[in-house]
């Protein structure tokens, strides 16, 4: 059963048009983030809910903004795509922070024309 | 700054041996660390995890080694097989957050 779902899996998106991302999980965790991750490269943590509570990553550019209306769902909006913002982006959960587990979606691959 | 390297290369090994993977990190001092398993184009997987005062962990094939002394963590996959290739991420804890490293691509080949 699928426990942190992404959709859309592919989005594609045209170059300044605002485009949300969404996640939802079943798994009624605390703590939601969502990282970015392009080719090759490390997921980079972008922000983190911890139930109401939201920390924003000191260099997550303001272009990204984030909501998470209940437990279960958070959005990823970027306000103005750049070409650069071209990348998998992946929502993960977990209990707490600090040891526990982080359980990661498939992800949504954008893509800014 | 702090940083977390591993080999970026590719690391291809033969069927039913040992892949042995490296992750070394600076100017941290993690409580603890993770090693991931993330397949193209998916989410990253939890394997394990191992504490700053355990030197070893294992799970089942899996073994992982953490030297806080030499900065490194060693993740071993013994007995490998061609549905282990897949990229393998480690994850440091530090600086109040979970920092991931650029991950090793590991191909076994039959």
């Amino acid at each position: 059963d699928a426990m942190v779902i992404q959709n859309p899996r592919y989005q594609v998106t045209q170059f300044g048009k605002p485009v949300t991302l969404s996640c939802s999980q079943t798994l009624n965790h605390n703590v939601m983030y969502w990282y970015q991750q392009k080719s090759s490269q490390a997921p980079k943590l972008l922000f983190h809910y911890y139930d109401k509570d939201f920390n924003n990553e000191a260099d997550t550019p303001d272009n990204f903004q984030s909501r998470r209306p209940n437990t279960s769902f958070c959005f990823l909006d970027i306000r103005s795509p750049g070409l650069g913002d071209a990348a998998m982006y992946l929502c993960a959960t977990s209990r707490g922070t600090g040891t526990d587990t982080q359980y990661f979606g498939p992800g949504t691959r954008l893509t800014v024309l | 700054s702090q940083k977390i390297e591993q080999n970026s290369e590719a690391l291809n090994i033969q069927e039913g041996k040992t892949a042995t993977l490296t992750c070394n990190y600076t100017n941290y001092s993690p409580a603890y660390l993770q090693w991931y398993r993330q397949d193209p184009g998916r989410g990253p997987v939890f394997l394990l995890l191992i504490r700053e005062n355990e030197k070893e962990k294992r799970k089942e094939r899996l073994k992982v080694t953490f030297d806080t002394t030499l900065k490194q963590s060693l993740f071993h996959i013994t007995a490998s097989q061609p549905a282990d290739s897949a990229t393998y991420l480690c994850a440091l804890w530090g600086y109040q957050k979970v920092t991931f490293g650029i991950g090793t691509k590991l191909q076994v080949i039959p």
